[in-house]
């Protein structure tokens, strides 16, 4: 079946630009996950969905950054007034989650936007 | 917080070399652990998995062992091929919740 999507695959914004990048995770997968992925910082978490909300939200760098996620499926991940060091590849993950079961979810990853802020 | 330390490479071996890539964790609880791999160009895979202690993960010929009274989860090969030229990344999750990785190790084989 079909795997996890992200779109755009690349975008180049200048400084000061809002951006929304989308994930479609995989079908009937209840938990979303957004992650960071830069040469300094490695591989960083952002926010975590369950369903429509977010029990976790820790990652979210500053209040320049935001995410929903709408009807269980698509999520977007919106930066509001880039910087230069938001430049990164933005991964998305989706999972699983069954009732009952507390071990061994398995994330799967689509393949990225590189967002470069220039 | 939970915690994952990964052995620093780059790493460089000769085809048919064993393998091994180090990783400790720290964490409250029972993690499960996992091994993703991100070759060139693409987007990270999950390669194998243990949820419990002892639990031994494996896939494509690469295996690694829930080791509790080490906290340790090492990934090994017996004998590598230029095809398993990646990044190799350690991770820890508690129930369905985030991904804890390691810094992740690039891993070089050569003909």
């Amino acid at each position: 079946g079909a795997g996890v999507s992200q779109s755009p695959s690349n975008k180049v914004t200048e400084k000061g630009k809002d951006v929304e990048l989308r994930c479609d995770p995989i079908s009937g997968h209840t938990a979303l996950y957004w992650y960071r992925q830069s040469l300094g910082q490695g591989l960083e978490f952002l926010i975590y969905f369950q369903g429509n909300s977010a029990p976790d939200k820790s990652g979210l760098p500053s209040d320049r950054f935001s995410a929903e996620r709408t009807g269980g499926s698509v999520s977007t991940l919106t930066i509001q007034r880039t910087q230069q060091e938001d430049s990164a590849v933005y991964l998305c993950a989706s999972s699983l989650r069954l009732a009952g079961r507390r071990f061994g979810y398995e994330q799967y990853f689509g393949p990225g936007t590189r967002l470069t802020v220039t | 917080g939970d915690s994952v330390t990964q052995m620093e490479g780059p790493v460089t071996l000769s085809e048919e070399a064993f393998l091994t890539i180090n990783c400790t964790y720290t964490a409250t609880g029972y993690p499960s652990l996992f091994w993703y791999v991100q070759y060139p160009g693409e987007g990270l895979q999950l390669l194998l998995k243990a949820t419990k202690a002892d639990d031994k993960g494996s896939n494509k010929g690469f295996e690694a062992t829930y080791r509790k009274e080490t906290t340790s989860f090492h990934l090994e090969k017996g004998s590598v091929q230029v095809s398993d030229s990646a990044v190799y990344f350690c991770a820890l999750t508690q129930g369905a919740q985030k991904l804890v990785f390691g810094q992740g190790t690039r891993l070089t084989i050569n003909p």
